[in-house]
């Protein structure tokens, strides 16, 4: 069983300010790592992969690091707005051939206005 | 473009009944497809997924099963339903091939309580 986590479980972020959260992964047999946004009463929706070690991806305010040695990516989002509130979910993905994706539980993002 | 359409959006089903829930995308050929859960209070749980026609591998034992009678239809099924079966099913398609920079796309989902 591959063990996803994901910290903090919620988060409540005053508008305009910064966060970020930590997705946990095994860094053996490491292959990809996903993030997705999964607004309420919405499909949850790909924001990045990242494959390599030391990666970091940028969409708009929202940008992510990669550290397969150690097993954890980070997420940022800078200068947070009401939009963002959504649950953030993080996916392993281990070697090449295995076609699917272990999701860890989310971190619920709450902006305050 | 693909699109990937999922339905029932809301389900309530009494104990013991059967269940069919339905996943077709367009627009592509030969996807990935998969269904998740989400159980109250946790998180995406792999259920099924499948590469091929007639192709489905099963990762959690339970009382579902799924099948792929054609490409781009990917069907999640009970004979009888539990309470435990309750939760937020998700369809999703995805070609994650080699360094595939791109993740899945997914339903819209089926809330599905089980009374």
């Amino acid at each position: 069983i591959l063990n996803v986590e994901q910290s903090p479980q919620s988060l409540h972020v005053q508008e305009g300010d910064s966060t970020n959260f930590t997705c946990s992964f095994p860094s053996s047999n490491f292959y990809a790592l996903h993030w997705y946004r999964w607004e309420t009463a919405k499909s949850p929706e790909a924001l990045f992969v990242m494959t390599l070690n030391g990666d970091e991806k940028k969409k708009g305010r929202i940008s992510a690091t990669l550290n397969t040695k150690e097993g954890y990516s980070y997420l940022y989002i800078k200068g947070s707005q009401p939009e963002d509130s959504a649950t953030y979910l993080c996916a392993f993905r281990r070697v090449e051939g295995n076609e699917k994706l272990t999701f860890g539980t989310g971190t619920r993002l709450t902006i305050i206005p | 473009s693909q699109t990937i359409h999922q339905w029932p959006a809301t389900l309530v089903q009494p104990v013991g009944s059967p269940l069919s829930l339905e996943c077709t995308v367009e627009g592509t050929s030969n996807p990935n497809l998969y269904w998740y859960r989400q159980a109250a209070g946790r998180g995406l749980q792999l259920l099924f997924y499948s590469v091929g026609i007639g192709q489905i591998s099963s990762e959690v034992p339970q009382n579902l099963s799924a099948s792929r009678p054609q490409d781009r239809q990917f069907i999640l099924s009970s004979k009888k339903l539990l309470l435990s079966d309750s939760g937020f099913y998700l369809c999703a398609w995805g070609i994650l091939g080699h360094r595939a920079n791109y993740g899945y796309t997914f339903g819209s989902g089926t809330r599905l309580t089980v009374v």
